[in-house]
């Protein structure tokens, strides 16, 4: 079935650094959702994107929805250590079934 | 209440046992669905219902059972699992099962000994 790549699987930073990670699909996506999930939790929906080209900010996060509709970036600037957890791609790829794919996640750990 | 709630929170079960997990929306959505969480697996989708309907069926086995008597309710009966099974299942509701953004509760914790 369809999958998604996402990378990186976990990252380390120090507080206040900047954050990046991507999702790419083999094929062409309409629609890119972001989660990020808590220890505990469920995932919780942070930015949407519907257009290619794309470029929607949530505080601290900014997201992007690739030009070539393969791909998707987060961003996250000034990081600090609430932003631990794990973040989530999910798309739903153009006339496939309407169900959302997800990525595995990436893993994201702040050290203050 | 608010968003999405689920209970219990944490579940351990027996392989020959009969337990419900049960989720409650209150976003006045239309669309429910339940997933399975795995570690190092995406999440996996396992039903989705639109107005009481179930309109997608993942080839989940017939252990599990869900059921939705109303758009704001969603079972998942649970009868004869095995180990596998033990995983975080999400439920999700969204404004009609078209739309994407979906809303997630917190989980149940299942573990099947």
């Amino acid at each position: 079935g369809q999958q998604l790549n996402q990378s990186p699987q976990s990252m380390f930073i120090q507080e206040g650094e900047d954050v990046s990670m991507n999702c790419t699909s083999s094929s062409i996506f309409n629609t890119w959702l972001w989660y990020k999930q808590d220890p505990g939790e469920g995932p919780v929906l942070l930015i949407a994107l519907y257009k290619a080209g794309e470029l929607t900010s949530n505080g601290r996060l900014t997201a992007q929805f690739g030009i070539t509709r393969k791909d998707s970036f987060l961003n996250i600037s000034a990081s600090i250590p609430s932003d631990v957890g794990i973040y989530f791609c999910a798309g739903q790829n153009l006339g496939g079934s309407e169900k959302l794919v997800f990525g595995k996640g990436t893993k994201l750990t702040v050290n203050p | 209440e608010t968003g999405v709630t689920q209970t219990p929170r944490h579940l351990v079960m027996g392989m020959t046992n009969k337990k419900s997990l049960k989720c409650e929306q209150h976003l006045g959505h239309n669309a429910m669905y339940w997933y399975k969480q795995s570690a190092k697996k995406p999440l996996e989708l396992m039903f989705v219902y639109s107005l009481e309907e179930r309109v997608e069926n993942n080839s989940v086995p017939s252990r599990f059972s869900p059921e939705c008597p109303n758009s704001s309710h969603l079972f998942l009966h649970l009868h004869t699992l095995q180990p596998e099974d033990s995983a975080l299942y999400l439920c999700a509701s969204s404004q009609d099962w078209t739309y994407y953004e979906q809303y997630f509760g917190p989980g149940t914790r299942l573990t099947v000994t």
